[in-house]
């Protein structure tokens, strides 16, 4: 167990709605990313909060957009869902941008 | 786009021999590089990390050797066990710049333990 918990751990939305997706990070962690996964792929950078502010984004849309708050925990909100979202969403904490970042277990979202 | 890559997307081992996992990276500035490991439905498990002022870091029946010339990493797990079976993924990351803290994965290597 590494202390980084997400919730819920599946959903299943419809295309056009919006999902929030949250992340506790583990203890003493003030940093918070976020990864999507397709099947078969490796997990896919999408944003980075460091103290709550966002400090790195990769190649996704506006509609992916995130929050952490003062407790370090964050939250990831896709608006507008499409099919291609479908995906396991994974929330990774660490100490600093450059030591160990430990996963939480994921959550699952289908597009239907 | 992603810059980690594998050179076999599936290895294939007998209990209790040793397995090598292979990992290719193109960019010279990362400095930091993770090996996880993924169990189906699960989510990344840190195994053992290295910097780039190391070529070899040992941790429990897991080596992990850095080749900084040819940008190759390897991951060496002793005496395999059935629990070992998993998909492996190496992540480099960049300590500095706009892509500070972001870890790149490349595909998975699909590690089967055959009894």
């Amino acid at each position: 167990e590494t202390g980084v918990t997400q919730s819920p751990t599946h959903l299943i939305k419809t295309r056009g709605q919006q999902v929030t997706l949250r992340c506790s990070s583990q203890s003493g962690h003030n940093t918070v990313s976020w990864y999507q996964q397709a099947l078969g792929q490796g997990p896919q950078f999408i944003f980075q909060y460091y103290r709550e502010e966002e400090n790195g984004r990769g190649n996704f849309p506006p509609r992916f957009s995130g929050l952490q708050f003062p407790n370090y925990s964050s939250e990831l909100n896709v608006n507008a869902l499409e099919l291609d979202d479908s995906a396991l969403y994974l929330c990774a904490s660490r100490e600093s941008y450059n030591t160990e970042a430990f996963f939480g277990q994921g959550t699952r979202l289908t597009v239907v | 786009g992603e810059s980690v890559g594998l050179h076999l997307p599936t290895l294939s081992v007998q209990e209790g021999d040793n397995s090598i996992i292979n990992c290719a990276y193109s960019n010279s500035a990362s400095d930091y590089f993770i090996w996880y490991k993924q169990e189906s439905g699960k989510g990344p498990q840190f195994i053992i990390d290295i910097r780039s002022n190391m070529d070899k870091r040992q941790g429990q029946r897991v080596t992990v050797l850095l080749n900084k010339t040819v940008k190759h990493l390897s991951l060496q797990i002793a005496a395999t066990q059935p629990g070992d079976s998993a998909v492996y993924f190496c992540a480099e990351n960049i300590s500095r710049g706009s892509t500070l803290g972001r870890l790149y994965f490349g595909r998975g290597t699909q590690l089967t333990v055959w009894p």
